[in-house]
């Protein structure tokens, strides 16, 4: 099946500073990644679509400047949280699609926790 | 954002027990694809639709595509304590490839 890498699996950051997240697809190549974000005991909340190679598109609410994401290749997406403050505490998770399949393949998250 | 409503929100049954639970929408969707997730983890794909009517078995579960394209059914049989989870429906309309997803199911199975 297709693998999705997803790094760090947590990470505890200072309030102010900037944290990246990688999303790599391991076995496939994935010319669309998505990025999702949840709360605890809630359901996972599209925040933007990478797509390699050009600018990602962001659903409504999510701050583009905040939440920088690049798809430098067909392989890897990254999520960048800038000064980061508390109220972005959450679990990231990206997805990949397989080219020419409608399915998702997750990563297995990130917990972010900023003090 | 807009999300899929699942029912029920959760459920406790005893083990060796058929599980039932759906997903609904006001909109029409193309592709179902029904997820596990297990705290701390990223969802984990269980079994993909594409078709109206559409029913698919992936051992114990199997998951159909409502008639009316703004719904689908996941049901899990004999369960065990490994069933634990929640389990999330997504819905995506055709070309966008964006799924939105259920508020979730969860559930609990009792030796």
């Amino acid at each position: 099946g297709a693998v999705v890498s997803q790094h760090p699996s947590w990470v505890i950051c200072k309030s102010g500073t900037s944290v990246k997240i990688e999303c790599r697809s391991l076995d496939f190549q994935a010319t669309t990644m998505f990025w999702y974000r949840q709360f605890p005991k809630q359901s996972l909340m599209l925040m933007a679509t990478s797509n390699e190679g050009s600018k990602a598109t962001y659903e409504q609410g999510v701050e583009k400047d905040k939440f920088l994401i690049n798809h430098a290749s067909l392989t890897l997406s990254t999520l960048t949280v800038t000064s980061a403050h508390p109220e972005d505490s959450s679990f990231y998770i990206c997805s990949a699609r397989v080219y020419g399949n409608e399915k998702l393949f997750f990563g297995s998250g990130t917990q972010l926790s900023v003090l | 954002g807009q999300q899929l409503n699942q029912s029920p929100q959760s459920m406790f049954i005893q083990e060796g027990e058929d599980v039932s639970m759906n997903c609904t929408s006001s909109s029409i969707f193309n592709t179902w694809l029904w997820y596990k997730q297990d705290p701390g983890e990223g969802p984990v794909l269980l079994i993909a639709l594409y078709k109206a009517g559409e029913l698919t078995s992936n051992g114990r579960l199997t998951a159909q595509f409502g008639i009316t394209r703004k719904d689908s059914f996941l049901n899990i049989s004999a369960s065990i304590p490994s069933d634990v989870g929640i389990y999330f429906c997504a819905g995506s309309t055709s070309g966008t490839y964006k799924y939105i997803f259920g508020t979730g199911t969860r559930l609990k199975v009792l030796a």
